[in-house]
Order: C-alpha cells, then structure tokens, then sequence
C-alpha cells in the first residue's frame, strides 16, 4: 500500500547543478502534480499533468522541467540549480476532475537545499 | 483568483480539550471544495476532512468537524478530544467545482500544539 512514492528525500546542491525528482503511485491515478513548501506560504504548484502525455504549467514553473513517463511516474528536474529553488517538495496525485470525491494523494515529500 | 486565508499562525491546546482553526477564502463561484489537509513532523500531507460547497450539512469525520459558512466564506475545523497526535501544521483548501488539482489553492497554515 506505497500510494505516492518520491525519491530522493533530501539532497543538498551546489549553484549550478542538475537533479530529477522521481515521483511514481501506484493508485491507477490519472492526474500528478508538483508542489513547492516554502515557509509561510503554503504549497504552490509548479506543474501538472492532468493525464498520460500532457503537462501545464502552474503557479510557479520557472526554473524546473516536468516528465510525466507513463501513467505511474512523473518526474521534477532542475536543469540549473539555484538558491530560490531551495524547498521542500512534493508529489502528488489524484483522479482525473478532483473535487471531493478524488482529493490529492500527496507523497512524503524532498526537502532540497541549494548552496 | 481565489485566495485563501488562515489567519492563525500557530495555536496551541491542552489534551483532551477541543480547538477551533479558522479559515477563510475569497471568490466569485458558487460550485467549489473545501478540504483541511494535516502536516505532521513526518512532512506527509493527510487529508483531514472535505466538504462540497452545495451541501449545506457541515462535514464530520470522527473527532474533527468543520462549521461551513457560505454566506461569510468561512470554513473552520473544530479538532474535539485533542490528541498529541494532532500536533501538526493545517492547511485550509480551496477547489474550484469541475476543476482538477490545478485549482487547488492553500492557505499557509497553522501550527498547532497539543500540549500533555
């Protein structure tokens, strides 16, 4: 019973450096997400994939890649690694439409450091 | 734009007595959702109870409940019979009927202490 599965769960960066954040579920979920945490703000999305072979853009999509590999995994990366995109992360998934009867699933989360 | 606001950054309650955090939201649709997710120190996001904005019964899921006031845009959650376990940061929600988790607006939390 894994539901949303986020790998790695921290890692520290240097200015510059490159990195993807693996996210895969196991619950059949059509829809997954990206979200940042930062202090004081809440979660913010990043991007989405509302289905297999789509990805849009959310609230704060600079500096960060999305690849939604199959229906079970979708990926975050960081081409070029700076100290703004220092957070905590999070996967997270539902069915297609939301609402509240499919809320998100969400994953246990990557705390990124960048120096 | 909806926005969503939790204006009580951290609180605080005695096990066993009951807490009240509040929530309120800004927009112009008439069909939405309301959730309160729970962030423990172990950093997973646990959805703690839902509520659809038509139905006007207020939602209940064991010892926590909300008080949904449309009118006022007011969705706070009331924790009953605290719990040490119930220490933890509350998200309020906000979901636009129809929409996916693209729409999904949160507030920025409350930290809550359940003190023995």
């Amino acid at each position: 019973n894994a539901g949303v599965t986020q790998t790695p769960k921290f890692q520290v960066l240097k200015t510059g450096q490159s990195m993807t954040l693996q996210c895969a579920q196991d619950m059949n979920h059509n829809s997954m997400y990206w979200y940042r945490q930062d202090p004081g703000m809440g979660l913010r999305l990043i991007y989405y994939s509302a289905s297999e072979g789509t990805t849009d853009k959310g609230e704060v999509p600079n500096g960060y890649n999305v690849s939604r590999l199959n229906k079970r995994e979708f990926s975050l990366r960081l081409e070029s690694a700076a100290p703004s995109q220092t957070s905590v992360y999070f996967c997270a998934s539902s069915e297609i439409g939301g609402g509240a009867n499919s809320p998100l699933h969400f994953g246990n989360g990557t705390r990124l450091t960048v120096t | 734009a909806q926005t969503v606001t939790q204006s009580q950054p951290e609180m605080s309650v005695q096990e066993a007595e009951t807490v009240t955090l509040s929530c309120t939201y800004d927009t112009s649709e008439n069909n939405y959702y309301l959730f309160w997710y729970k962030q423990p120190p172990s950093r997973q996001m646990i959805l703690v109870i839902r509520q659809e904005a038509y139905k006007q019964q207020n939602a209940t899921e064991n010892r926590f409940s909300v008080n949904f006031q449309k009118a006022a845009k007011s969705f706070s959650l009331k924790i009953s019979d605290s719990q040490l376990g119930d220490t933890a940061m509350y998200f309020c929600a906000f979901m636009k009927g129809g929409s996916s988790g693209d729409k999904l607006t949160f507030g920025t939390g409350t930290r809550l202490a359940v003190r023995p």
